[in-house]
C-alpha cells in the first residue's frame, strides 16, 4: 500500500480564500484522523471518523473549519474563510482498528497570507 | 488536564549512548494503548512502537524499547546505541478505546545526537 496520501503538500493562499485539504487513507483502515501541528500548540486532534462517520469534532477550532468523509477512501478538511492564524501543518492519519497505531500522511503545509 | 506529559523539551546525547525519553500519562481506564512517534526535520510522523495496557512484557522494536511502568503511569522510550539519524522530535501518545478512542499526543521531546 502507498500509505496515507495527502494533497497538496504545500498551499499558500490569501486571507479570506477557501482552502481544501485532501486525504486518502490506507485501504481497509476504518479510522481517519485530522491533526494540526503548530509550534505553539503542538499536535492537536481536530476531528476523527470511524467508518466514514464523524465521531468527535470537538477539536475543530471554529465554524470556519469543516471535514467530510464521503467514502472509505477519501476525506477533506475545508477552511472557509481562511485566516493567517490557520497557518500550520495539517496531518491526516488512519488506523485499522481501535487501540492500534495510526499511520500518518506526509502533511500539508498551509500558509495563509 | 494534560493526558500525556513529556517533561524534557530537549536533550543532547553523545552518539552510541543509550537514551531515555520520558512520558507519563493520565487515565482512569484499564484498557489503553501507548505509542511513540518520531518526527525528523523533514516533517513526517513515523510510528515507532506500541504498548498495550494489558501487555505483560515491555514492547521492543529493534533499538527501541518501551519501559512500561503501569503503577507509575509511565511509558518511557529507550533508544539503545544512539545514532546521528536518531536526531528528531519524539512524541508520546495514548489511545483509550473504551472512552473516545482518540489518539492524544504529548508536546514532544527534541533529541539531538552529538557526534
Amino acid at each position: 500500500d502507498a500509505g496515507v496520501i495527502q494533497s497538496p503538500r504545500h498551499e499558500v493562499t490569501e486571507m479570506g480564500q477557501e482552502v481544501t485539504l485532501r486525504c486518502k487513507p490506507i485501504s481497509g483502515h476504518d479510522y481517519l484522523f485530522w491533526y494540526r501541528q503548530t509550534m505553539m500548540r503542538g499536535l492537536e486532534l481536530l476531528i476523527y471518523f470511524n467508518n466514514n462517520v464523524p465521531i468527535d469534532d470537538s477539536g475543530m477550532p471554529e465554524d470556519r473549519f469543516s471535514a467530510k468523509m464521503p467514502n472509505a477512501s477519501f476525506s477533506t478538511l475545508k477552511i472557509q474563510p481562511s485566516e493567517p492564524r490557520d497557518s500550520a501543518v495539517y496531518f491526516c492519519a488512519s488506523s485499522l482498528q481501535p487501540n492500534t497505531e495510526a499511520f500518518f500522511g506526509q502533511g500539508t503545509r498551509l500558509t495563509v497570507v | 488536564a494534560q493526558k500525556i506529559t513529556q517533561t524534557q523539551p530537549g536533550m543532547f546525547v553523545q552518539e552510541k549512548e543509550a537514551v531515555t525519553l520520558d512520558c507519563t500519562y493520565d487515565t482512569s481506564d484499564q484498557s489503553y494503548g501507548l505509542f511513540w512517534y518520531k518526527q525528523p526535520s523533514s516533517g513526517e510522523m513515523i510510528f515507532l512502537i506500541y504498548q498495550g495496557s494489558y501487555d505483560e512484557q515491555n514492547a521492543t522494536e529493534g533499538r527501541y524499547s518501551l519501559n512500561f511502568q503501569k503503577a507509575r503511569k509511565s511509558a518511557n522510550l529507550v533508544i539503545s546505541a544512539s545514532q546521528l539519524g536518531d536526531s528528531a522530535m519524539y512524541f508520546c501518545a495514548m489511545r483509550e478505546p473504551n472512552r473516545d478512542d482518540k489518539i492524544i499526543f504529548g508536546k514532544g521531546t527534541r533529541l539531538h545526537i552529538l557526534p
